[in-house]
Formats: C-alpha cells, structure tokens, sequence
C-alpha cells in the first residue's frame, strides 16, 4: 500500500514566522512531489512541485525534497493570515500515469 | 482560459437513489481524474482516465460507483443506490498528457461537487 502521511495539525504560527510542513512517504520509486493549498470550501490549487533532492524556491514557499529519507516538506517564510488553509502533500510514481497519491492534509493557522 | 467545471455544485439526494455528476476538464487536457473528499479528510482517488487508454478504476469503493468519458473530454461520474456514506464532495482534476511527467502529473481542480444523501 503506496502511503503519504502528513500530521494534521493543525499547525499554529505567529504572523511573520516561518511555517514548516512535513510529509513523509512510503513508496521509494516517487519521483514526483507536489504540494496543494486548500481553502476550507474550496478545492486544491498547485502551489509547489519538486522533483530532484534538495530545495526549490518560489517566493515566500520553500519545497524540500530528501529522497533517502523519503520526505518532503515545505517552507512558509513570513507566513501570513492569508496562508492560513490545509496543505496536501502529493506524491506521483513517475511511471507512464500522472495518478497521485494525496496525504491527509496539515492545517496551517496564522494567528494575526 | 476557463478551468475545470464540474456539475452541479451541491446535490442532496435520497438514499437508494441515483446521481450523476459531471466534470468538463480544461480544454485540450486529455487525462481527467475523479476523487472524493470526506469532510476533515484527504483525497481518495477514484478513477483516471488517460487519452484513449482503458481507465484507472482500481479506486472506486464499489460496485455502484462507475464513470465514463465520452469524446474524450467530458466525464460522468454515476452512483447507483446512494447510502449516506457517499455524503462527501466530489472533485474532479485534469491534466496535459504530454509526453513530459510534469505534464501529466500538473492536475488542476474544478470546484467540486457537494453530495448529500438524506
């Protein structure tokens, strides 16, 4: 069973403080790493993706991948009120199919 | 250009009845995938379907569930014989099914479907 796991929260940061999400996962031949915003209410949007180890940058949002470790995680620097959602972590094989397995989901508070 | 649609936004059912709910993926995106969301949880993958190649239904729960994809663009999501279990939302996602993994594997999400079985 192909697992993703995440800890769901929810997660509790100061407004202007970095905000860390973890995601583990079981499958070691994942190649691809994505990771979602979700409003209450509201469906996911694609904020992140990552595919090689190491870190990627966009903005205010870090991606860490550490494939030996199978772990991914993800970077909010001065996390804002407006950041305050669920994040899902995805995770994609890499074989001939764009077929994701979601984890739960961490839910992230930004208190003003 | 337009996102994904899905249809209708909520649907409140009896239970033993049957409901389909319908996705329009962006267009020229050729796999469309179909989850559920139970409230306070993650996606539970349900079906995909990738160009013309047979679907991915190992997710779907049972037997009442099916879909189809017609003209390769348009899905239909069914449940026969409704039970209160299928309450969830419903979403739909589509992706480009290019040659590249991030093509196939960048899905994008339409607003979901809000099912209620009374």
């Amino acid at each position: 069973q192909k697992e993703v796991e995440q800890n769901s929260g929810p997660l509790s940061v100061p407004e202007g403080a970095i905000a860390s999400l973890n995601c583990t996962y079981s499958d070691r031949g994942s190649q691809s790493f994505f990771w979602y915003r979700q409003y209450s209410g509201k469906s996911p949007e694609l904020i992140m993706s990552i595919y090689s180890n190491g870190d990627k940058e966009d903005g205010r949002f870090t991606a860490q991948l550490n494939k030996a470790s199978q772990y991914v995680s993800l970077l909010i620097r001065d996390s804002q009120p407006s950041d305050s959602a669920t994040y899902l972590c995805a995770v994609g094989h890499g074989s001939n199919t764009g077929k994701l397995i979601f984890g739960q989901g961490t839910t992230l508070q930004v208190k003003p | 250009g337009a996102g994904v649609s899905q249809s209708p936004s909520n649907k409140v059912t009896e239970k033993g009845k049957d409901v389909e709910l319908r996705c329009d993926p962006i267009s020229g995106h050729t796999a469309l995938y179909w989850y559920r969301q139970s409230l306070g949880q993650g996606l539970e993958f349900l079906i995909y379907f990738q160009g013309n190649s047979a679907p991915d239904k190992s997710g779907l729960p049972s037997d009442r569930f099916s879909a189809e994809r017609t003209g390769g663009s348009v899905s239909t999501l069914t449940i026969q014989r409704t039970q209160q279990e299928d309450s969830a939302v419903y979403l739909c996602a589509s992706s480009l099914d290019g040659v590249g993994r991030v093509l196939k594997e960048t899905q994008y999400f339409g607003p979901g479907t809000r099912l209620l079985v009374l």
